[in-house]
């Protein structure tokens, strides 16, 4: 079946320092893409999506890019903080009559040192 | 605002019993979504209810689990005869269906242990 997957499970930067989390999916089909964070002992949070049309989008401190040609998203935080340090998820969402479905990657543990 | 809720935040129980799971969406929100999460992994869909509409259950393991959503709000994830596969956390979350982006906002989700 279509998958998303994360190419480093784990990530330690040091604080100020930017950080960037990649992710690949197979499913060329997929129109929408979100980012999620999700602390230790909590559910994700959402921090910012994109949809197929678009290449980059900006949030505050964060940044995501999306390469459709090679089906490659990644996540781009700048001055990292302590308070980043959580596991990263990217999640595509289905296409057609399963548009309502995500589907995630592993997670990506990012570790923030001071 | 109040976001949404889930009880217990931690439920252990023995081999073979039977447990339920309660997610409180947020007031609003006509849909809303089950997942599980293994330790040290990504979140696998359970099923999806929206509205009135028949729920999607495809993501269900196995015919132990079972989930209903009364009036439209509150729903309750049941999982008959544990295993120790079950152990994991469950995470409820619930969405607008209108205005395009679906954004999902999640519990914090039940930690379930099955000894």
């Amino acid at each position: 079946g279509e998958s998303v997957g994360l190419h480093l499970p784990t990530l330690s930067v040091q604080e100020g320092d930017n950080s960037i989390i990649n992710c690949a999916y197979s499913n060329s089909a997929s129109d929408y893409f979100i980012w999620y964070k999700q602390e230790s002992g909590k559910g994700p949070q959402f921090i910012i999506d994109i949809r197929s049309n678009m290449d980059k989008r900006q949030g505050q401190r964060v940044t995501v890019l999306l390469n459709k040609t090679v089906k490659h998203l990644s996540l781009q935080i700048a001055a990292t903080q302590p308070g980043d340090s959580a596991v990263y998820f990217c999640a595509e969402r289905g296409s057609g009559g399963s548009n309502y479905k995500l589907t995630f990657g592993k997670g990506t543990l990012l570790t923030v040192n001071p | 605002g109040a976001g949404v809720s889930q009880s217990p935040s931690n439920k252990v129980t023995e081999k073979g019993k039977d447990v339920e799971l309660r997610c409180d969406p947020i007031s609003g929100h006509t849909a809303l979504y089950w997942y599980r999460q293994s330790l040290g992994q990504g979140l696998e869909f359970l099923i999806y209810f929206q509205g009135n509409s028949a729920p999607d259950k495809s993501g269900l393991p196995s015919d132990r689990f079972s989930a209903e959503r009364t009036g439209g709000s509150v729903s309750t994830l049941t999982i008959q005869r544990t295993q120790q596969e079950d152990s994991a956390v469950y995470l409820c979350a619930s969405s607008f269906t209108s205005g395009g982006s679906y954004e999902q906002y999640f519990g914090p989700g039940t930690r379930l242990t099955v000894t």
